[in-house]
């Protein structure tokens, strides 16, 4: 079955860097986009970034855009995300999902990772 | 950018009452929408692609309709189960979300 495992969240200070691993098994990973997409406390969801199956293209939100890196590693079936210059509102769960088809939607979805920027 | 709005923000409703949940966009996405429940502490979960399609596993009292720039969301008769936070997200250009529809008690 499809799994997505995200790790890496934590407290972290402002002006800070984190890095944000998902584990995917259950499907062909080097076929399939993945997004991150984030929530902050209770607030709506939040898309951060996705990365095509082969790395090779990738897209940002606009909050993100510049701080933020998504990245790939096929051989290991694992999706990055690099977070730079960290901010308070940038304190969310953050979820990795696989896309469907084509930088579309989720069609799983892991169980998110805390990550919480404060002093 | 494309900006996606969802009413009503609050859904007062009881079980065995068709509810519906409009999604509108602020241009042209086409049929490319998408429709997730989310409950507290938990991950959003799909249920519809494509404006209309049921994602696999999806009880049949939820479907989807729309196209362009106004979709709804309805479920035919509630159940205990749906009471939840439902977001759209449009996927024509990169992602949006909705602001998100919370689905509670009458």
């Amino acid at each position: 079955q499809v799994q997505v495992v995200e790790s890496g969240g934590g407290v972290v200070q402002p002006g800070r860097s984190l890095r944000l691993s998902c584990a995917a098994s259950g499907f062909s990973f080097s076929n399939f986009g993945m997004h991150w997409v984030r929530q902050a406390p209770g607030k709506g969801l939040e898309w951060v970034a996705v990365i095509s199956h082969d790395g090779n293209n990738k897209f940002y939100g606009d909050s993100v855009k510049g701080r933020f890196t998504i990245s790939r590693d096929n051989s290991k079936n694992m999706v990055y995300l690099q977070m730079n210059t960290l901010r308070t509102e940038d304190t969310a769960v953050y979820y990795c999902a696989k896309d469907a088809s084509g930088f579309s939607y989720g069609d799983y979805w892991g169980q998110g990772t805390l990550v919480t920027v404060s002093s | 950018d494309i900006q996606m709005t969802q009413s009503p923000s609050t859904l007062s409703a009881s079980v065995g009452d068709r509810v519906t949940i409009t999604c509108r966009a602020s241009q042209s996405i086409s049929t490319s929408l998408a429709w997730y429940q989310q409950k507290p502490g938990k991950a959003p979960k799909l249920l519809i692609y494509d404006a209309s399609s049921l994602d696999s596993g999806v009880p049949s009292r939820f479907s989807g309709s729309g196209s362009a720039t106004e979709f709804t969301l309805t479920i035919s008769s509630l159940q205990p189960d749906d009471f939840a936070t439902y977001y759209c997200q449009q996927y024509n250009t990169y992602c949006t979300f909705g602001p998100g529809t919370t689905l509670d008690f009458k």
